[in-house]
């Protein structure tokens, strides 16, 4: 069974930082592109960024590069988000999310296709003074 | 950026009802658009991909269609569990858009 688990969320001052972490099991984690989405409390969701299986592709919604930073670990089946000089418009659930990928009798044949088969359950930010 | 627009954007509904939810794409999006569901103080989940194929372990009452810029979700016959929201999302071009959701009420 797919099972992704978020942590690291929290209380946290304008300004600050934070680094969001995602356990994967139940897959090949290292096969498959991953992504971080957002929800602001009451609000719809928002895409926030993405990498490939290998970390070579990495994109950010534009109004939030250089404040966030997207990585992994293949070898710890760990996705991770660093959030910097963290502001109120930042308070949301954090989901981490699987690509699902075009697969061929079991091979992967496309590996992003930028929609999400798998969710985890999401982990709290909240930027307040 | 591609924008999706939602409607409604609430309905009222009762259990065996047919529900329709539209979604329209700000520009052509061929088939790159998926559904999903998501219950209060849980994850959204994937219903439908490429407009209309069904995601695994997904019921059959629930069905998509449309290209280009417009598209619908319909349930045909509506159970206690459907009661939710319902979200749309281009896959077409980065970045990756929803729409804003719509809820489906008693």
């Amino acid at each position: 069974e797919v099972q992704l688990v978020e942590s690291g969320g929290g209380l946290v001052k304008p300004g600050g930082s934070l680094r969001l972490s995602c356990a994967a099991s139940g897959f090949s984690f290292s096969h498959y592109t991953m992504h971080w989405v957002r929800q602001a409390p009451g609000k719809g969701l928002e895409w926030v960024s993405s990498i490939s299986s290998s970390g070579a592709y990495i994109d950010y919604l534009d109004s939030l590069k250089g404040r966030f930073t997207i990585s992994r670990d293949n070898a710890e089946n760990s996705l991770f988000l660093q959030i910097n000089s963290l502001r109120a418009d930042d308070t949301a659930v954090y989901y981490c999310a699987r690509d699902q990928p075009t697969e061929n009798f079991g091979v992967i044949v496309q590996e992003n296709n930028n929609y999400f088969d798998s969710w985890g359950q999401g982990t709290l930010v909240t930027v307040s003074s | 950026d591609i924008q999706m627009t939602q409607s409604p954007s609430s309905l009222y509904a009762s259990v065996g009802d047919r529900v329709t939810i539209t979604c329209r794409a700000s520009q052509p999006i061929t088939t790159y658009l998926n559904w999903y569901q998501q219950k209060p103080g849980k994850a959204p989940k994937l219903l439908i991909f490429a407009a209309s194929s069904l995601h695994s372990g997904v019921p059959s009452r629930f069905s998509g269609s449309g290209s280009g810029t417009d598209f619908t979700l319909t349930i045909s016959r509506l159970q206690p569990e459907d009661f939710a929201s319902y979200y749309c999302q281009q896959s077409y071009s980065l970045p990756p858009t929803f729409g804003q959701g719509t809820k489906v009420e008693i």
